[in-house]
């Protein structure tokens, strides 16, 4: 059975940053690419990047770059989202989800919330 | 590539609703189409990937269309029921960007 796990809830101060933990199982690890998505409270899914678990090589949204590091480790088959400088509007729910190609996201893991809160 | 979803629509139970799919600034018929459905609290999970293809479990009332003259996507819902009543998302690529419509409402009245 393929899950995909995230790291528990997070609360940050504006200016902080978060590292939300993905830990696959089920599958292999490095044949499927791992997208970052989340959703604001009340607000529609945003794509934020992935990854090539294989080669590390990434992507991100444009409004994302430069604020947001994707990671993986191979031996623990999990992916890491890093988002630097946060500020109110990044509350939200981070998701990981496994790209079964070509760009079907599935599954979904159970999703990060992350409050950014002075 | 940017995608535009109409933000409700709403159906009778038994009905059929089809919620639109509309690209601009790319074609939306260069790569594949996905729909997925969120109910409130939950995951999202796929109704349809690579445009009309339904995963298994997925009730044959899901359907999935792509109409290249508008450069749009649709998810057509027959035999509605209370179930279906949930925020329904396409999303595509461009260039290996992703891109999701901005989610549609269903109401079941």
């Amino acid at each position: 059975q393929v899950r995909l796990v995230q790291s528990g809830p997070e609360v940050r101060k504006p200016g902080a940053s978060v590292r939300v933990s993905c830990k696959t199982s089920g599958y292999t690890f490095t044949g499927y690419y791992v997208h970052w998505v989340r959703q604001a409270p009340g607000q529609g899914l945003e794509w934020m990047g992935w990854i090539n678990p294989n080669s590390g090589a990434t992507k991100y949204a444009v409004k994302f770059q430069g604020r947001v590091t994707v990671t993986r480790d191979t031996s623990m088959r999990t992916a890491y989202m890093e988002l630097r400088r946060l500020t109110s509007d990044d509350t939200a729910v981070y998701y990981c989800t496994r790209d079964r190609t070509p760009s079907w996201f599935d599954p979904w893991g159970q999703g990060t919330l992350v409050t950014v809160s002075s | 590539l940017m995608l535009t979803q109409p933000h409700s629509v709403s159906g009778s139970p038994g009905k059929t609703v089809t919620i639109s799919c509309t690209g601009s600034g790319g074609n939306i018929v260069s790569n594949f189409v996905q729909w997925y459905q969120q109910r409130p609290g939950s995951v999202p999970t796929t109704v349809i990937h690579e445009d009309i293809k339904r995963p298994s479990g997925v009730p044959d009332r899901f359907s999935g269309s792509i109409d290249s003259s508008s450069n749009s996507a649709s998810l057509t819902i027959s035999g509605l029921t209370t179930e279906d009543e949930a925020d329904y998302y396409c999303q595509s690529s461009d260039n290996h960007y992703q891109v999701f419509g901005g989610g549609t409402k269903l109401t079941v009245l």
